[in-house]
């Protein structure tokens, strides 16, 4: 089984500044990692997402985040933040082999970006 | 998203009562999810299937039921609905492809009361 914990459940930030999200997994297979992001009273939308190659995946709006295998994390960075990246995103994981595509999210990370 | 839609986007019901939430998809994906969202937990599989009239339960399925007559339509029911359920839930599809994540509904927001 997998397990994601996203260590800061609010992030508060000023406009421009740099922010990082963290997450941890835990898991005894290969994984492919994911990162979700929530606008307010929206469904979740893929942020971006590592399957294999490079450790550092761009993903959209600027975001990246690099795979750590072993600390296990997947920590998701934005080097200047802006008003509308106020949101909730959300760590996933899923196994990389076999027939299980259950993904197991993160509790969640509620970025506040302020002016 | 465009191919998955969920209804109703809001329901309002009484304890005791049964409520249905339907979830459609236009993508003909294999895969398709019910989660709900709680503050504090973030998003928990209620339950999903992986093919008409193939389910399987989640990790907090107790009080739900869920069916899939077609590939298109995947309905949660919630059989006697209690305060605690009260809650967004949220449909997901995904493709049977290596490295696919999912595509979310817009979400149904559910009071019990």
């Amino acid at each position: 089984a997998q397990s994601v914990t996203q260590l800061d459940s609010q992030v508060p930030v000023f406009e421009e500044a740099p922010v990082e999200l963290r997450c941890n997994y835990s898991s005894s297979v290969s994984v492919y990692l994911f990162w979700y992001v929530q606008y307010p009273n929206q469904g979740l939308q893929l942020l971006l997402k590592y399957l294999s190659g490079s450790t550092l995946v761009k993903g959209i709006n600027g975001f990246e985040a690099e795979f750590n295998k072993s600390q296990t994390s997947f920590h998701l960075r934005k080097p200047s933040v802006h008003i509308s990246d106020t949101a909730e995103y959300f760590c996933a994981v899923r196994p990389s082999g076999g027939s299980n595509y259950k993904l197991t999210f993160g509790k969640g990370t509620l970025l506040t970006v302020n002016p | 998203d465009a191919g998955i839609t969920q209804s109703p986007r809001h329901k309002v019901t009484e304890t005791g009562t049964p409520v249905t939430l339907r979830c459609h998809q236009t993508e003909n994906h294999r895969y398709m999810y019910w989660y709900r969202q709680d503050p504090g937990h973030g998003l928990r599989l209620i339950h999903y299937s992986y093919g008409v009239k193939d389910t399987d339960k989640g990790e907090v399925s107790d009080g739900y039921s869920v069916s899939r007559s077609k590939t298109e339509d995947f309905l949660l029911t919630l059989e006697s609905a209690t305060s605690s359920q009260t809650s967004v839930y949220f449909c997901a599809i995904s493709e049977s492809v290596q490295g696919d994540g999912y595509t979310f509904g817009s979400g149904t927001r559910l009071t019990v009361v």
